[in-house]
């Protein structure tokens, strides 16, 4: 049981070049959800979904698109980078849509940009 | 949005010693509360979510509280091993799919 997984693991890329992270999640979890990570901060919340077909905006949600094409998968875009975009990004997923369900994590890309 | 705040930022015990880490929330729009554990290099771990004032919840040497009507929730470590050591993340939910994290209080435990 994989639980979520994202790929890839590490990212290096250079200001304006753009780039798709990938999250999958095997748990038939309805609710999907990008953060990203930086020193001295909490998770901030990039951009969520709570069903396929329909995202939406999170506490951070300038730079970056995402898409969910089906239940399992919800891909974060980076259509180009900049470096404040340097962090770690981490996918997960919870039952339900009411932020009373645990939310499981993969385990994170590192995204480093020059 | 439930905004969260976590209190202390680190803390050190000896190991065997007991310990409890506080978040506080404005009450008048609770929904649920998550506490995380997030060990270094790895991802957060889902520890509790309460939803109920009163709720007490435990896993073995861990255990939480919450009282929605004065906006806290405590965390507990009985006899802390340094296998806890790790950063425990409390988390908020108004009532949709937005959870609000805290910046985490950082536990070292001291063999």
């Amino acid at each position: 049981n994989a639980g979520v997984t994202q790929t890839p693991k590490f990212q290096v890329l250079k200001t304006g070049q753009s780039m798709t992270l990938q999250c999958a999640q095997d748990m038939n979890h309805n609710s999907m959800y990008w953060y990203r990570q930086d020193p001295g901060m909490g998770l901030r919340l990039i951009y969520y979904s709570a069903s396929e077909g329909t995202t939406d905006k999170g506490e951070v949600p300038n730079g970056y698109n995402v898409s969910r094409l089906n239940k399992r998968e919800f891909s974060l875009r980076l259509e180009s980078a900049a470096p404040s975009q340097t962090s770690v990004y981490f996918c997960a997923s919870s039952e339900g849509d009411r932020g009373d369900q645990p939310q499981h994590f993969g385990d994170g890309t590192r995204l480093s940009i020059l | 949005i439930l905004n969260v705040e976590q209190s202390p930022q680190s803390l050190h015990v000896q190991e065997g010693d007991s310990t409890n880490f506080t978040c506080s929330f404005p009450s008048s729009n609770f929904y649920a509360l998550h506490w995380y554990r997030w060990e270094t290099a790895k991802s957060p771990e889902a520890l509790f979510v309460m939803t109920l004032n009163g709720d007490e919840k435990k896993k073995g040497r861990i255990s939480a509280t919450l009282n929605t009507k004065e906006g806290y929730s405590y965390l507990y470590i009985k006899g802390s091993q340094p296998e806890d050591s790790a950063t425990y993340l409390c988390a908020g939910s108004g009532g949709y799919q937005k959870v609000t994290f805290g910046i985490g209080t950082k536990l070292q435990v001291i063999p």
